[in-house]
């Protein structure tokens, strides 16, 4: 079955480490994107790649980084410089804007 | 600033009943929304797609109406389930992207509890 995997599911993290996200997709998707989501708030985007090698920063890019070395792989990494990661982050992907296909998410929670 | 509001607080209804979720924006031309729904602790999973030259789509039990006058969507679920309690999400795209300053935009999302 074609779908994103996240993983992760659950992370601690203790201040001062950096932690990477996984995000696999067998979907074929050019298009993959990290947004996080804070309890009653809206997803905000973090990062986007419209093809290999190449990403843009979405709202919130800071204290992030990703890398976007094969199609099916857009693995976001947590820095110690994000003041307050303690979220829940969602990777997705599409071939377009018409239908974002999302992975099952991946907590992250600073010690 | 743009805005996309949907309501923060619950939404509870009888099984059986018409749920009605809203979707206000600000400040935006959206070229189209989207509908989105999704489970605690999971990722959102697409439902419906309505243009802005589109008044309304239906699928299923659900049918979502678009108001560019109004700035505003509506989504309806009619002859609610139970398994119909989640979390709808409403998501904008705008219609010039320039870069991921405007790319889709979520609302903070309403959550719906259906109950027997």
């Amino acid at each position: 079955d074609g779908g994103i995997t996240q993983s992760p599911k659950y992370l601690f993290r203790k201040e001062g480490q950096n932690v990477t996200l996984s995000c696999e997709q067998n979907l074929n998707h050019d298009a993959m994107y990290w947004y996080r989501q804070d309890p009653g708030q809206g997803l905000r985007l973090i990062y986007y790649s419209q093809i290999v090698n190449d990403f843009q920063k979405g709202d919130i890019a800071e204290g992030y980084s990703v890398s976007r070395e094969k199609k099916e792989s857009f693995p976001l990494t947590v820095t110690s410089a994000q003041k307050n990661p303690t979220a829940f982050y969602l990777c997705a992907s599409s071939i377009d804007l018409w239908e974002l296909f999302f992975g099952e998410g991946s907590r992250l929670t600073v010690l | 600033s743009q805005k996309i509001e949907q309501n923060s607080e619950a939404l509870n209804i009888q099984e059986g009943k018409t749920a009605t979720l809203t979707c206000n924006y600000t400040n935006y031309s959206p070229a189209y929304l989207q509908w989105y729904r999704q489970d605690p602790g999971r990722g959102p999973v697409f439902l419906l797609l309505i243009r802005e030259n589109e008044k309304e789509k239906r699928k299923e039990r659900l049918k979502v109406t678009f108001d560019t006058t109004l700035k505003q969507s509506l989504f309806h679920i009619t002859a609610s389930q139970p398994a119909d309690s989640a979390t709808y999400l409403c998501a904008l795209v705008p219609r010039v992207l320039n870069n991921a300053g405007n790319m889709l935009t979520f609302g903070g999302g309403t959550r719906l509890m259906v109950k027997p």
